[in-house]
């Protein structure tokens, strides 16, 4: 079946530094990748809409300037926190609509736990 | 803006029991998804509907969906503690495929 990798799996930084994390569809091609946000004990939260070749669409309330997406590649998405603080530490997951079957199924990547120090 | 509400949140129940997580949204969907999530793991896809009417089996899971109602169920078969986890329901709101809006899940915990 259709895969979707995600990389870091988890990451700890300091406050103030960025961090990258990479979404790759493994054998299917992706114009449209998704980003969610997990806090713990919490259901997941649409952040932002990868598109590519052109500008990410971000949900309401979310910073387009601190969470940098960019959609290179028809195969890979990253997210870049940038000056990542403590309240950004989070369960992030990436998801990829598979072509076949006119898009109705959502592919997950593993996710990556961030965790601001 | 679409919302997708579960109950209960929290299931507790013994082994060989039955028991229906309940998933209602707010707006015309066809698509509606559930998944299963373990404790700091991503989601695992159990069940894709895409109909009113559908109805799915795997298991002892069964969902079903009721597109005039804006309801589907998760209906769990004489329970293992191997289900114990975390159950999201999903509903795709958007055009192009899969932009999702979650429920806020359901923890069951299925006891010896």
């Amino acid at each position: 079946g259709a895969v979707v990798s995600q990389h870091p799996s988890w990451v700890i930084c300091k406050s103030g530094t960025s961090v990258k994390i990479e979404c790759r569809s493994l054998d299917f091609q992706a114009t449209t990748m998704f980003w969610y946000r997990q806090f713990p004990k919490q259901s997941l939260m649409l952040m932002a809409t990868s598109n590519e070749g052109s500008k990410a669409t971000y949900e309401q309330g979310v910073e387009k300037d601190k969470f940098l997406i960019n959609h290179a590649s028809l195969t890979l998405s990253t997210l870049t926190v940038t000056s990542a603080h403590p309240e950004d530490s989070s369960f992030y997951i990436c998801s990829a609509p598979h072509p076949g079957g006119g898009n109705t199924e959502a592919f997950f990547g593993q996710g990556t736990r961030l965790t601001v120090v | 803006e679409l919302k997708v509400e579960q109950n209960p949140l929290f299931l507790s129940m013994q082994e060989g029991k039955n028991y229906t997580i309940y998933c209602n949204y707010s707006t015309t969907s066809d698509r509606l998804y559930w998944y299963r999530q373990d404790p700091g793991k991503s989601l695992e896809s159990l069940f894709v509907l895409l109909s009113n009417g559908a109805v799915k089996q795997e298991g002892r899971l069964m969902a079903s969906l009721d597109t005039k109602a804006r309801l589907s169920t998760l209906h769990i078969t004489a329970a293992v503690h191997d289900l114990s986890a975390t159950y999201f329901c999903a509903v795709d709101g958007g055009t192009s495929g899969s932009r999702l809006t979650f429920g806020e899940g359901t923890q069951l915990t299925v006891n010896p």
